[in-house]
């Protein structure tokens, strides 16, 4: 089964910038999720996805941040204009069931974002 | 705040030893716990879970176990490998409004001498 793909794998741009992220979920999979991993912490969410319905986006800097998830597969999320903290991995990762369930996330390889 | 946290960021081990991660919980509410393993340039890679209603699961070569009197996992990987150097995460899933949110520690970082 193929895993959760997200791309690009590296990104950098000067601050101020726009930058996009993709991801495509495994298929069937009903919950999307966007994580932010700044170097040496563990991954922090952003934003819950289920099918193409926002489930929870408190840690969402919604000033900069946004993500949707048209049609309840792929989903993109932007920054625009970004700052130097922003530089993180950001990962995506997905599960079969919805999340009112106990289940295991499958996570993509991130992208590797840097702010200059 | 309640949070998931660990005890060690970094723990160093002779190939063939067991290991032993260590972490701590907070919220006393939580129901669900699952331990993932992060290589270099990866994302988190499921190694087991366990439910509050477990003390103790085993898997190949892993085993998770859990305190709730004192809000305690631990994850204990035998004869350990150079493969298994990683940086290792406890996770909590939250409840949050009728769904679950999962929360990460910070990570512990296994290293593996050959």
């Amino acid at each position: 089964e193929a895993g959760v793909a997200q791309s690009p794998r590296y990104k950098i741009i000067e601050k101020r910038q726009s930058v996009a992220f993709w991801c495509n979920p495994i298929s069937g999979h009903a919950t999307l999720y966007w994580y932010q991993q700044i170097l040496g912490q563990g991954p922090k969410l952003l934003i819950q996805f289920q099918n193409n319905g926002v489930v929870d986006d408190s840690q969402l800097p919604k000033d900069r941040f946004s993500a949707e998830r048209l049609k309840g597969v792929d989903s993109t999320l932007k920054i625009q204009p970004a700052k130097l903290e922003d530089s993180a991995v950001y990962l995506c990762a997905s599960s079969p069931v919805g999340p009112a369930f106990h289940t295991e996330a499958f996570f993509g390889q991130g992208t590797r974002l840097t702010v200059v | 705040g309640e949070s998931v946290g660990l005890h060690l960021p970094t723990l160093s081990v002779q190939e063939g030893d067991n290991s032993i991660i260590n972490c701590a919980y907070s919220n006393s509410a939580s129901d669900y716990f699952i331990w993932y393993k992060q290589e270099s340039g990866k994302g988190p890679q499921f190694i087991i879970d366990i439910r509050s209603n477990m003390d103790k699961r085993q898997g190949q070569r892993v085993t998770v176990l859990l305190n709730k009197t004192v809000k305690h996992l631990s994850l204990q990987i035998a004869a350990t490998q150079p493969g298994d150097s990683a940086v290792y995460f406890c996770a909590e899933n939250r409840g949050s409004g009728g769904s679950y949110i999962p929360t990460f520690g910070r990570g512990t970082s296994l290293i593996v001498h050959p």
